[in-house]
């Protein structure tokens, strides 16, 4: 299974972008690359996902680099309610599990 | 569309006792799986399946069974409860197709062990 690393916390002004990076240096051709984030316990929601393209929709972008080898999701202009914590997934090919690190815990500060 | 149901919200068992977390979901997805969350920790995976009559074993699935005889219906059990297994457990359900779907969560049951 291709592993992910992130950085354990990050913090961002109110109204300001966050860029919140992810490492995926052993991820294949055909897996893909899926943010989750979890907001105070609740169940995990999902973001965005992309492939090799650059991905946007109502709550992020999400820019892949050339290699594949990182990403980076990026929250527009973030607000109090985007603290939680965030989590990025390489879908593992068999058996399709979807398999959790430890997360980035973004605290948006006003 | 309820999505992903999970019963009961909260339970407290005393060691040894035995108990079904349920989960149903009502989109028709192929791929259910069980998480457990420790307290300031991520999610561990237990158990998944890939379709009805069809699971395996996640990162941690000591403690726990699980059957999948419906598509809908993906329950979790605890044979003899411990105390190492409080925790929230979250149900999650997807799609069939590879990589291409996201999951959907339950609300969790928070789960006491004493």
């Amino acid at each position: 299974d291709a592993k992910t690393t992130q950085p354990t916390s990050m913090d961002c002004a109110e109204g300001r972008a966050a860029n919140l990076p992810c490492n995926h240096s052993t991820i294949s051709g055909n897996e893909y690359v899926y943010w989750y984030r979890q907001i105070h316990s609740q169940g995990p929601q999902y973001i965005i996902h992309g492939l090799k393209n650059n991905e946007t929709n109502e709550m992020a972008s999400l820019i892949i680099t050339e290699d594949r080898k990182s990403s980076t999701l990026i929250l527009p202009h973030a607000t109090l309610r985007d603290t939680a914590v965030y989590y990025c997934i390489v879908r593992v090919e068999y058996g399709n599990k979807l398999v959790f690190g430890a997360g980035t815990i973004l605290r948006v500060k006003s | 569309n309820a999505g992903v149901t999970q019963t009961p919200k909260f339970q407290v068992l005393k060691t040894g006792q035995s108990m079904t977390l349920q989960c149903a979901q009502d989109m028709n997805h192929e791929y259910m799986s069980w998480y457990r969350q420790d307290p300031g920790m991520g999610l561990r995976l237990i158990h998944y399946s890939v379709g009805a009559g069809i699971t395996d074993q996640g990162e941690v699935p000591n403690g726990y069974n699980v059957s999948r005889s419906t598509t809908e219906d993906f329950p979790l059990r605890l044979l003899s409860a411990a105390p190492s297994q409080t925790s929230v457990y979250f149900c999650a359900s997807y799609g069939g197709a590879l990589g291409n779907t996201e999951a959907f969560f339950g609300q969790g049951t928070r789960l006491t062990v004493v």
